[in-house]
């Protein structure tokens, strides 16, 4: 069974920093494409950024440029996002989501298949 | 760079059919696949549609996808609407510069 499980959420202060992560099991972690989505309170979903299987290509929302830094651990099987510079319009429930891919044809879909049950960001004095 | 427009909301009753729009502002709807995702209240988002009109094994047939080029839309059509189906719902495609693009969402309630 795939599964996402994300940490690393909580209270922080503008201009602070926080780390996600996102434990993936249940599927070949290294094999996958992988993203950051988020929804701030009563909003709608926004794309945060995105990681290649290697880690090679990395690719961020306009929004979060500069200050976010996706990366992964293929060994640990985990995701990650540095948030830093962190704002109040951060503030937002943070889910990990991987990217469709077919095994055995090696096709990649550009659309998310599993998310995890997310994480929440708090940007507050 | 390119938006997806969606109605705020819709309703219907059990058994009913509706209809949820997603409206490509710039560039064509067809360039690139659309997917649909449900969120129903509390919980992660689950894709519905995937590829413009391509069901996810477990989703039931009740749920359909298409696109419109003359109106430069897609839509996700529910028929016999359960009350299990009252969630929000987001459309989503993919932007060479942005990379993924989701709309604006639509709550669906079951009156």
């Amino acid at each position: 069974e795939v599964q996402l499980v994300e940490s690393g959420g909580g209270l922080v202060q503008p201009g602070g920093s926080l780390r996600l992560s996102c434990a993936a099991s249940g599927f070949t972690f290294s094999s996958y494409e992988m993203n950051w989505v988020r929804q701030a309170p009563g909003k709608g979903l926004e794309w945060v950024s995105y990681i290649s299987s290697s880690g090679s290509t990395i690719y961020y929302a306009d929004s979060v440029k500069g200050r976010f830094t996706i990366s992964r651990d293929n060994a640990k099987n985990s995701l990650y996002l540095q948030m830093n510079s962190l704002r109040a319009e951060d503030t937002a429930v943070y889910y990990c989501a991987r990217n469709s891919y077919d095994i055995l044809t090696g096709y990649y879909g550009n659309y998310f298949d599993y998310w995890g049950q997310g994480t929440l960001v708090t940007v507050s004095s | 760079n390119f938006m997806l427009t969606q109605p705020h909301s819709v309703s219907e009753s059990p058994g009913k059919t509706v209809t949820i729009s997603c409206t490509r502002s710039s560039g064509s709807i067809a360039s690139n696949y659309v997917q649909w995702y449900q969120q129903r209240p509390g919980s992660s988002p689950t894709t519905v549609i995937y590829e413009d009109n391509q069901r996810p094994s477990g989703v039931p047939d009740r749920f359909s996808g298409s696109i419109d080029s003359s109106s430069n839309s897609a839509s996700l059509t529910i028929s016999g609407l359960k009350t299990e189906d009252e969630a929000d719902y987001y459309c989503q495609s993919y932007d060479s510069s942005n990379l993924y693009v989701f709309g604006t969402g639509t709550k669906v309630t079951v009156l």
